[in-house]
């Protein structure tokens, strides 16, 4: 298994641009999240999903927007890019009824 | 709202020690509590679950527990090593699935 897959793995955004950013899991997990990380700071929550078809907000939800068409997969769409949004960005999925969650290697955005 | 404290943010030990780190949470009616680990650059990478009846989780040097009561988890990493080198961060799991995490303790052993 390849567990939690992200890309990219870095990119640099001017203010203003949009882009997508890919997670995909293969242990057939219900729940799959959006976090990011500040320097010096926890993980806060974007957005998360608990399945197919449904989205939730997290903690930090503005700017971003996410879909979930099918189990594997669960891009974070980031539209009108602005330097708040410059961060490292985590994916992560946690079966159901096992609570362990298992994280993608991140994306590091830079919105200059 | 629950919110996850760790304590020390940094730490820097010789080789050999043993170390405890703490993470301490404000809701007592914790669900589970999972310890993971940050190499710089990396992604987290799970280190030990502590489900809500259980009261600790032991892997090789690593050993982690809980106390609701007291609203603590305390990781033990006995005899460290410089591959112990890392961020140690716990999470806060709820019912719902939702994680809240710590921001960290910074760990650096010296050979």
């Amino acid at each position: 298994n390849a567990g939690v897959t992200q890309t990219p793995k870095f990119r640099i955004l001017k203010i203003g641009q949009s882009m997508t950013l890919q997670c995909t899991q293969d242990m057939n997990h219900n729940y799959m999240y959006w976090y990011r990380q500040d320097p010096g700071m926890g993980l806060k929550l974007i957005y998360y999903s608990v399945g197919a078809g449904i989205t939730d907000k997290g903690e930090v939800p503005n700017g971003y927007n996410v879909s979930r068409s099918t189990t594997e997969d669960f891009p974070l769409r980031l539209e009108l890019a602005a330097p708040s949004q410059t961060s490292v960005y985590f994916c992560a999925s946690t079966r159901t009824g096992s609570y362990e969650q298992y994280f993608g290697p991140g994306t590091r955005l830079t919105v200059t | 709202k629950q919110e996850v404290t760790q304590i020390p943010a940094a730490l820097s030990v010789p080789e050999g020690e043993n170390l405890v780190l703490n993470c301490s949470f404000t809701d007592s009616a914790i669900y589970n509590l999972q310890w993971f680990r940050q190499d710089p650059g990396k992604g987290l990478t799970s280190l030990l679950l502590i489900q809500s009846s259980q009261r600790e989780q032991t892997s090789g040097r690593l050993n982690a527990s809980l106390d609701k009561s007291s609203g603590r988890s305390t990781l033990y990493i006995a005899a460290s090593q410089p591959g112990d080198s890392a961020t140690y961060l716990c999470a806060f799991i709820s019912g719902t699935y939702k994680y809240i995490f710590g921001t960290g303790t910074r760990l650096k052993v010296l050979a």
